[in-house]
């Protein structure tokens, strides 16, 4: 049973460039999350997507940032016209439900440089 | 709002030694607490979770964590540390939501 699956592992970017990250959850998964960690600091949340809808972005930066969950096809995060301190790993996490009894399954993330 | 807050960023154990990761919590409802660990270039791997049930809980790996109440805290320990150990260990918190509130994370680091 294969996990969350993030794709790329590394990503790197030129200032200005747009950067997506594409993540698949686990099978029978419907609830995605994306987590944004800085250097020396703990993941923060940025948002929470069921197909088709996004629930929750309280996370997200107004501006510059967007993400999807289509029907078909991975969860996508989109940065455009990246900056430096975009530089992060990000990761990706599935659930079945939304309870504690739904533990988050975090993905192996995508490191983000923005040189 | 919740928070968490892990005292102290690095710590280095010997071999067979007790491993003593420190978590305090600010809640505003009874809260659910996790304690998730990362390897290097990995994703994070729930350890063990605290809901309201046994205080005292049991997880991966031979770690267990405390939830005391009346100090706000939810320690993790293992009794006796493998090099295996050797990672970067989140204590979060969530009030029943889907949302996680991380802390910034003790690197513990284990000599032979």
């Amino acid at each position: 049973n294969a996990g969350v699956m993030q794709n790329p592992r590394h990503l790197v970017r030129r200032r200005g460039q747009e950067a997506r990250l594409r993540c698949s959850p686990m099978k029978g998964h419907s609830h995605v999350y994306w987590y944004r960690q800085l250097p020396e600091e703990g993941l923060k949340f940025m948002v929470y997507l069921q197909k088709e809808n996004i629930i929750d972005e309280s996370g997200m930066p107004k501006e510059r940032f967007s993400a999807e969950f289509p029907k078909e096809g991975p969860s996508i995060l989109r940065i455009q016209q990246v900056v430096r301190g975009d530089s992060a790993a990000y990761f990706c996490a599935s659930s079945r439900g939304t309870s504690y009894n739904s533990p988050l399954h975090f993905g192996n993330g995508t490191r983000l440089t923005v040189t | 709002a919740q928070s968490v807050t892990q005292l102290g960023s690095h710590v280095s154990v010997s071999e067979g030694a007790l491993v003593l990761l420190r978590c305090n919590y600010s809640s505003s409802v009874p809260p659910y607490l996790f304690w998730y660990v990362q390897y290097p270039n990995q994703g994070l791997q729930l350890l063990l979770k605290y809901t309201s049930a046994a205080t005292l809980v049991k997880g991966i790996n031979g770690f267990e964590a405390e939830f005391k109440k009346s100090e706000t805290s939810f320690h993790l320990t293992k009794p006796s540390a493998h090099m295996s150990d050797a990672a970067e260990y989140f204590c979060a918190v969530s009030e029943g939501d889907y949302k996680l509130s991380f802390g910034a994370g003790t690197t513990v680091t284990v000599r032979a």
